[in-house]
This record gives structure tokens, C-alpha cells and sequence, in this order.
């Protein structure tokens, strides 16, 4: 299968506390794992992507850990700022790597 | 660059109009994908091309749509006759690398069929 699932569907935090998003997909034979954040009226936009080699990255306020075995990943954002109010969109690859099967997407919206 | 480029922004039509949704990708990138955005559906692939030829184009909704592209820094799609159900967000993203990598979206057509 290709079902790539999210949780919660929305976020509402303080600013200066962290945030988590979780997925989980279906396809043992995907490797790759990207988190999209779009904001309102934009297309998505990449913000960090972690592959099936790496159990944990981090970008300055920004991580996401990867766990194979029980096919699930999180977006971890630290220090939440309004500015990290968005749809948070997670992703994993399938059909031989060339095509990404998207969550439904997180609505964050943080709290001044 | 400017990015991933898509026109026209807004569209809003009657049922059973032609529509034509227009991309030019990144320049040098050799794949390009076509996506619809609803809050029912998320983000669904509709197609992609590598090099100008289609390659999976399963994600397509019926005989309705259709997508072309013609040359490397050109793609349309098509959706002829168009109905009210179709009225979503439609993506157009371009990548430079064969295997997994960054999606570089445009800012989307949205399209209302009344």
C-alpha cells in the first residue's frame, strides 16, 4: 500500500514551546522522507528530509527522527515562533523512489 | 531562477469549459510532476514526465484529463469537459534528481468549476 497517515490534523501551541507531528506509512520499501511546510496561498516548500539511513536530523530549530521498523517518522520544531504557523506536510517515496505519497497535512498555528 | 512558474493563478469556469492549466519548470530539471490539492484528498499525483515523456500517469481521474508536455520547459494540463468536482488546487512541481530529492512546487492554479 501507499497510505501515508498523519497525526493530530491540528496543532495549536504557545510560542517558545515545541511542536510534534507524527506519520506513519504503509510501504516497507520506502527510503526517503521529506517534511513540506506551505503557507497560506503558496505551494509546499521542503524544509528537511531525512533517508531510511539515518535514524535522526537536525536543522537548527527543526529535526526529524525516523524509526523503520514501526514505519514512523516526526517533525520536531523547537522554540515555536508565529511564523511556523502552517500546513506541515510529511511525505514518504514509493513506487521505486520516483513518486512521493503525501500525508493529508497538519494545520500548526502557534499561539503569541 | 524563478522558480517553478504556473498561470493562471485563479480560474473560475462553468461546467462543461475547457480548462488549461500551464507550467514552465526549473530550468535543467528533468522531471516533472503534476499534483491537485483538496481537503478531502490532500495531495494526490496526478502524472510525471522525466525528459518530456509521461511516465505514470495512473494518478489521472478519468478520460476528462489530460497532460502534455511538449518541450522541457513546458507543460499543460487539460481538463476537458470540465465538472464542479474538479474544482481543487493544482500543483505543478519539478525536480532535478533521478532518485528521491526536493519537489520545487509552484504557487498553484486554483480552479472553481461552478
Amino acid at each position: 500500500g501507499e497510505n501515508v497517515e498523519q497525526h493530530p490534523s491540528t496543532l495549536s501551541v504557545q510560542e517558545g514551546d515545541s511542536a510534534v507531528i507524527k506519520c506513519t506509512y504503509s510501504d516497507s520499501a520506502s527510503n526517503y522522507f521529506p517534511w513540506y511546510k506551505q503557507e497560506l496561498g503558496k505551494g509546499p516548500q521542503l524544509i528537511i528530509d531525512i533517508r531510511s539511513n539515518v535514524g535522526e536530523k537536525k536543522d537548527q530549530r527543526i529535526a526529524v527522527t525516523l524509526n523503520k521498523t514501526a514505519k514512523h517518522f516526526s517533525l520536531h520544531i523547537t522554540e515555536t515562533q508565529p511564523e511556523d504557523s502552517a500546513v506541515y506536510f510529511c511525505a514518504a517515496s514509493i513506487g521505486g523512489n520516483n513518486r512521493l505519497a503525501f500525508g493529508k497535512g497538519n494545520q500548526v498555528v502557534v499561539i503569541p | 531562477d524563478a522558480g517553478v512558474i504556473q498561470s493562471p493563478r485563479h480560474e473560475v469556469t462553468e461546467m462543461g469549459q475547457e480548462v488549461t492549466l500551464r507550467c514552465k519548470p526549473i530550468s535543467g530539471h528533468d522531471y516533472l510532476f503534476w499534483y491537485r490539492q483538496t481537503m478531502m484528498r490532500g495531495l494526490e499525483l496526478l502524472i510525471y514526465f522525466n525528459n518530456n515523456v509521461p511516465i505514470d500517469d495512473s494518478g489521472m481521474p478519468e478520460d476528462r484529463f489530460s497532460a502534455k508536455m511538449p518541450n522541457a520547459s513546458f507543460s499543460t494540463l487539460k481538463i476537458q469537459p470540465s465538472e464542479p468536482r474538479d474544482s481543487a488546487v493544482y500543483f505543478c512541481a519539478s525536480r532535478s534528481t533521478a532518485g528521491p530529492g526536493e519537489l520545487f512546487f509552484g504557487e498553484g492554479s486554483r480552479l472553481t468549476v461552478l
